[in-house]
């Protein structure tokens, strides 16, 4: 089982949109529909944001959303506020064989 | 509410096993809904699985950590514990427990606080 792809950083400004984006294989990301999204910040424990591609956990704001394409996941974040500023991290499932996960390597949101 | 509060020694020496224990309060561990799992993240890296475990005793850990690991579970406690054995530096890092939502999908709703391990002589 390999770490998913994350970029180490992405950045933007209030009120904008960006997107974080995660790459895996055919045998986790692009063949099942559980990734989830994880926010962290510093010091902290990491908060469910996004599970099964697309769906949020209550009390989750719309403004995070999350899509997949092929093996190729994707979480956006619309209207930028400064709390958003944090680390994100995919998580796959990756097969039946140990009924086994992994993460990505996280990515480092910073909201100029 | 449901809580989880990971504790164990806050050092290890290299070779030795790390033992650390979940309580989860607020709710029951014998939930048919849910496996609980531990998850690790070493200073300034990412997050690890390292394994999970239903409240019948049903596991599935990382295969990467198998041969090292073992999690269990104490029902009457509403408790699970993590070992593992023969550590390094490379252990280092802290330790979360979560509520892990195996049956209908595969994420971690609920998440301890974690509890930071340093494997050093």
């Amino acid at each position: 089982q390999s770490a998913l792809t994350q970029p180490a950083s992405v950045s933007g400004s209030p009120g904008q949109s960006i997107t974080i984006s995660c790459t895996g294989t055919s045998s986790d990301v692009g063949s099942y529909n559980l990734v989830s999204w994880y926010q962290q910040h510093p010091g902290k424990a990491p908060k469910l944001m996004i599970y099964e591609v697309s769906k949020r956990p209550s009390g989750v704001s719309n403004r995070f959303s999350g899509s997949k394409s092929g093996n190729t996941a994707s979480l956006t974040i619309s209207g930028l506020q400064a709390e958003d500023e944090a680390d994100y991290y995919c998580c796959s499932y990756a097969g039946s064989s140990t009924f086994g996960g992994v993460f990505g390597g996280g990515t480092k949101l910073t909201v100029l | 509410q449901l809580q989880l509060q990971e504790s164990g020694p806050g050092l290890v020496k290299p070779s030795e096993t790390l033992s650390l224990t979940c309580t989860v309060s607020g709710g029951s561990i014998s939930s048919s809904s849910y496996y609980w799992g531990w998850i690790r993240q070493p200073p300034g890296k990412g997050l690890e699985w390292i394994g999970s475990i239903y409240y019948s005793g049903s596991t599935y850990y990382n295969p990467s950590l198998k041969s090292r690991v073992t999690i269990s579970v104490d029902t009457s406690k509403n408790q699970f514990s993590l070992k593992l054995s023969s550590v390094t530096a490379a252990d280092t890092a802290v330790y979360y427990c979560a509520r892990h939502n195996l049956v209908f999908g595969w994420y971690f709703d609920l998440w301890g606080r974690g509890t930071l391990v340093t494997v050093s002589s």
